[in-house]
């Protein structure tokens, strides 16, 4: 089983929509969970970054944890076509300096 | 500001030759990190430095590949003698201080094809 599992895609939706992103993931000892933003032929940015657990908000984007059941999700409200891009999630050991990162989701958001 | 920078963007290398990757941290970032993304699969650790040290290299292949940060000058990942397998992208990515991994800022990348 690898450390952290995330449906690659393609996901496909309209103007507006809700997009949920999801991350699974089986080393317990994860505490910090992280989301990127990848643009084709560019480095990932970091969106939003998450301690343990609980849910955390910036603008259209909410991040939530649920680290009984190993799950990770990411929320965009009201999309927009410059939301298309590769998501990555990536997690981290307390007192590591190593991410872990999942393969990615492909998001088109299509106006 | 300028943000993480890397250098060259593409390289092409015959299959046996040496494989150079730089990498200039963002100002005031003494934390240097490199990850490998292979085709279709996610970003995989390779390893962290500190000026003039190697701190973790743990994700590093054993042979061909090592890394630098020296006290002056960029981070530079090299890979020697290399074979079509190393064909990758490889980000750089640095922070500011130690225990700020999870906040990580990544440069554009170098896009190596070995032929």
């Amino acid at each position: 089983q690898k450390e952290v599992e995330q449906d690659p895609g393609p996901l496909s939706v309209p103007e507006g929509a809700i997009v949920s992103l999801n991350c699974t993931y089986s080393n317990s000892a994860f505490q910090y969970f992280m989301w990127y933003r990848q643009y084709s032929r560019k480095g990932p940015e970091l969106l939003m970054y998450t301690y343990s657990s609980g849910n955390k908000e910036d603008g259209r984007f909410t991040a939530q944890v649920d680290k009984s059941s190993k799950y990770i999700s990411l929320f965009i409200r009201d999309s927009q076509p410059s939301d298309s891009a590769t998501y990555l999630c990536a997690m981290m050991q307390g007192g590591s300096e190593k991410l872990v990162f999942g393969k990615g989701t492909k998001l088109t958001v299509n106006p | 500001n300028a943000g993480v920078m890397q250098n060259p963007r593409h390289l092409v290398r015959r299959r046996g030759q040496e494989a150079r990757l730089r990498c200039s941290p963002m100002k005031g970032h003494s934390h240097v990190y490199w990850y490998r993304q292979l085709p279709e699969e996610g970003l995989k650790f390779m390893v962290y430095l500190q000026k003039e040290n190697i701190i973790d290299e743990s994700g590093m292949p054993k042979e061909r590949f090592s890394a630098e940060f020296p006290k002056e000058g960029p981070s530079i990942l090299r890979i020697q003698q290399v074979v079509r397998g190393d064909s990758a992208a490889y980000f750089c990515a640095s922070s500011p201080i130690l225990d700020e991994a999870h906040k990580l800022f990544f440069g554009s990348g170098t896009q190596l094809s070995v032929l």
